[in-house]
């Protein structure tokens, strides 16, 4: 079993919708979680980060993290075109420590 | 967010010849570095951390031979894929970490091994 698990998409959208994307994870030590995104060829841009268990909004992104159910969720509001791509999520156990990465999260925002 | 900058972008090379990526932070000092791998439609693999001044710590499968890893300053780390192969043809992703855990990436090193 992974440490990190996440459906490999992909997700079909219209533009406008709002895009629910989650991940699952084992390790009870994790306790900073980030959202990436990704397009394709490019490297990873970070998007959130959250510490332990909570919500965090910024923009059009709102993270959330259960720690009690091991469960970790993006969502995009007004999703839009250029919101096309895959989006990773990661955790670790400690600050400056590597991250563990889901498989990611294939995002396709249809005009 | 920070800014992360990798030389070369593309890179072919000749089977048997060796290729240095660069990692640079632009805009902050980076103690730790980190390289990834990733094949088409894949996560990233870890391959190795790199702290500035010390030896880089390998992931397990990792050929830190094959895989020479230098961080000499707190914006530069360089991975050597030395004596390439075609199967070491990959995207390989630098990160870097902003104290005290947000990492940024790299804009990636497409690796073509003729």
């Amino acid at each position: 079993q992974k440490e990190v698990e996440q459906d490999p998409g992909p997700l079909s959208v219209p533009e406008g919708a709002i895009v629910s994307l989650n991940c699952t994870y084992s390790n009870s030590a994790f306790q900073y979680f980030m959202w990436y995104r990704q397009y394709s060829r490019k490297g990873p841009e970070l998007l959130m980060y959250t510490y332990s268990s909570g919500n965090k909004e910024d923009g059009r992104f709102t993270a959330q993290v259960d720690k009690s159910s091991k469960y970790i969720s993006l969502f995009i509001r007004d999703s839009q075109p250029s919101d096309s791509a895959t989006y990773l999520c990661a955790s670790t156990p400690a600050a400056g420590n590597k991250l563990t990465f889901g498989g990611g999260t294939r995002v396709l925002v249809k005009p | 967010g920070a800014v992360v900058s990798q030389h070369p972008s593309w890179v072919i090379c000749k089977s048997g010849t060796s290729v240095k990526i660069e990692c640079r932070s632009l805009d902050f000092q980076a103690t730790t570095m980190f390289w990834y791998r990733q094949f088409p439609k894949q996560s990233l693999m870890l391959m190795a951390t790199s702290n500035e001044g010390s030896k880089a710590t390998y992931e397990q499968g990792v050929e830190k031979d094959k895989f020479l890893i230098n961080h000499a300053s707190l914006t530069l780390s360089t991975l050597t894929v030395t004596s390439a192969h075609p199967e070491d043809s990959s995207f390989y992703i630098c990160s870097a970490l902003e104290f005290p855990y947000e990492q940024y990436f790299g804009p990636g090193t497409r690796l073509t091994v003729t």
